[in-house]
């Protein structure tokens, strides 16, 4: 069946340095994306979408990437910091409401 | 702004018992979601409301699950009878309309032993 699954379930990065979190999907037919993240005890937070239209989508210090020929999507995280510590989702959906959720990474940023 | 607010935080009952999770929508979302998150499975769409109306339940996973929508700032979650493999965090979400990001409230995490 199609899913949504990540390259690496863990990511740690020195506090300063650039983060890239991958997500590949299966479903040609997605047109909608959107990056999550989640903290402990919380629930998931809307970080960035993007839409089949586009390839590249920036926000305050995030960027989402799309690639709909090997249907990769990925995220980058400018100078990432110590609150940036957390579980990140991809998901996608072709259906306008119904979400497939990835497996999620964890990312750890050191001090 | 309110973000989705989702009551009670935790709950532990014991087995058999019945269980009602309550959430209240972002005010003016018309598109509300009701999500299970366990370790094994990820997070699962349950039932989708669209203008309070059910659109897909089809996430539900039996009849011991049922979710009714009466107004548009109000939904439950109904588990009767319970079972200790219902334990997870249940997370309702809301959105402006239905292609539109989903927010999250911060869910229900329920033990059932």
């Amino acid at each position: 069946g199609e899913s949504v699954g990540l390259h690496l379930p863990t990511l740690s990065v020195q506090e300063g340095d650039n983060s890239i979190i991958n997500c590949a999907y299966s479903n040609s037919a997605s047109d909608y994306f959107i990056w999550y993240k989640q903290e402990s005890g919380k629930g998931p937070q809307f970080i960035i979408d993007i839409r089949s239209n586009m390839d590249k989508r920036q926000g305050q210090r995030v960027t989402v990437l799309l690639n709909k020929t090997v249907k990769h999507l990925s995220l980058q995280i400018a100078a990432t910091q110590p609150g940036d510590s957390a579980v990140y989702f991809c998901a996608e959906t072709s259906n306008d409401y119904k979400l497939s959720f990835g497996a999620g990474t964890t990312v750890t940023v050191r001090a | 702004d309110a973000g989705v607010i989702q009551s009670p935080r935790h709950e532990v009952t014991e087995m058999g018992q019945e269980v009602t999770l309550r959430c209240k929508p972002i005010s003016g979302h018309n598109s509300l979601f009701w999500y299970r998150q366990t370790m094994m499975r990820g997070l699962e769409l349950l039932i989708y409301f669209n203008n309070n109306v059910p659109i897909d339940d089809s996430g539900m996973p039996e009849d011991r699950f049922s979710a009714k929508m009466p107004n548009a700032s109000f939904s439950t979650l109904k588990i009767q009878p319970s079972e200790p493999r219902d334990s997870a965090v249940y997370f309702c979400a809301s959105s402006i309309q239905e292609n539109q990001p989903q927010h999250f409230g911060d869910g229900t995490r329920l033990s059932i032993l």
